[in-house]
């Protein structure tokens, strides 16, 4: 079965840091990936996404992420964060082989340090 | 506001009870998608609706069940609650069943 692993469950830094998220996924096909994120008490809201072309990927609020094919890697980066970037974040891959059906990460709690 | 319209926002029952949570997607979205988020448990993926048809289907209990609606509204339906059932439901939808997910804000069910 397909799965997406992200490896840090809980990442603490303080502001300006630079951040970086991993994600792993299992699938060596063709793949739609996805990163979301959940501020606290609020619903996930879309962050970045990769169908095809330009492996690196720039979202909303200064986050970029990076498909490697070879390491079946999405990895999530910041230059320098921010305490409002406090948030869970989650890595979301779908495939043809899955029916696109979204395989999610279990999620990365970050926490910033003022 | 991502245009996904969820109601109640808030639902609080009593174990063996019965609730419906409402979901209402972003306009011209033909999918719809359930979750359950849980401090134990995490983001579970319930059931996905595509034009009024079930699509596929996650961790669903039996005692949970959904539909999809001719205006492509959807419905989860919840019985024989119990304390575990306690969680945030949200909805999702999708233009398509391969585009992004939007998501709504959520229901909070508290079972008693």
């Amino acid at each position: 079965a397909q799965s997406v692993s992200q490896h840090n469950h809980h990442v603490i830094l303080s502001e300006a840091a630079s951040l970086e998220l991993g994600c792993n996924y299992s699938y060596g096909g063709t793949v739609n990936l996805f990163w979301y994120v959940q501020y606290p008490g609020q619903h996930l809201q879309l962050l970045l996404k990769y169908f095809s072309g330009d492996p690196l990927v720039k979202g909303i609020k200064g986050f970029e992420a990076e498909f490697i094919k070879s390491k079946f890697s999405f990895n999530l980066r910041k230059p320098s964060v921010q305490w409002s970037d406090t948030a869970e974040y989650f890595c979301a891959v779908a495939s043809p082989d899955s029916n696109y059906q979204l395989i999610w990460g279990a999620g990365t709690k970050l926490i910033i340090k003022p | 506001d991502s245009g996904v319209t969820q109601t109640p926002k808030h639902l609080i029952t009593a174990t063996g009870q019965r609730v419906t949570l409402r979901c209402s997607p972003r306009s011209g979205d033909l999918s719809v998608y359930w979750y359950q988020q849980s401090l134990d448990q995490g983001l579970q993926f319930l059931i996905q609706y595509y034009n009024g048809e079930e699509r596929a289907k996650g961790n669903i209990l039996e005692r949970f069940s959904a539909q999809q609606f001719p205006d492509l509204h959807s419905e989860l339906n919840l019985s024989s609650l119990e304390l575990g059932d306690s969680a945030l439901y949200f909805c999702a939808s999708s233009e398509n069943f391969y585009n992004e997910q939007f998501f709504g804000p959520g229901t909070r069910l508290t079972v008693l």
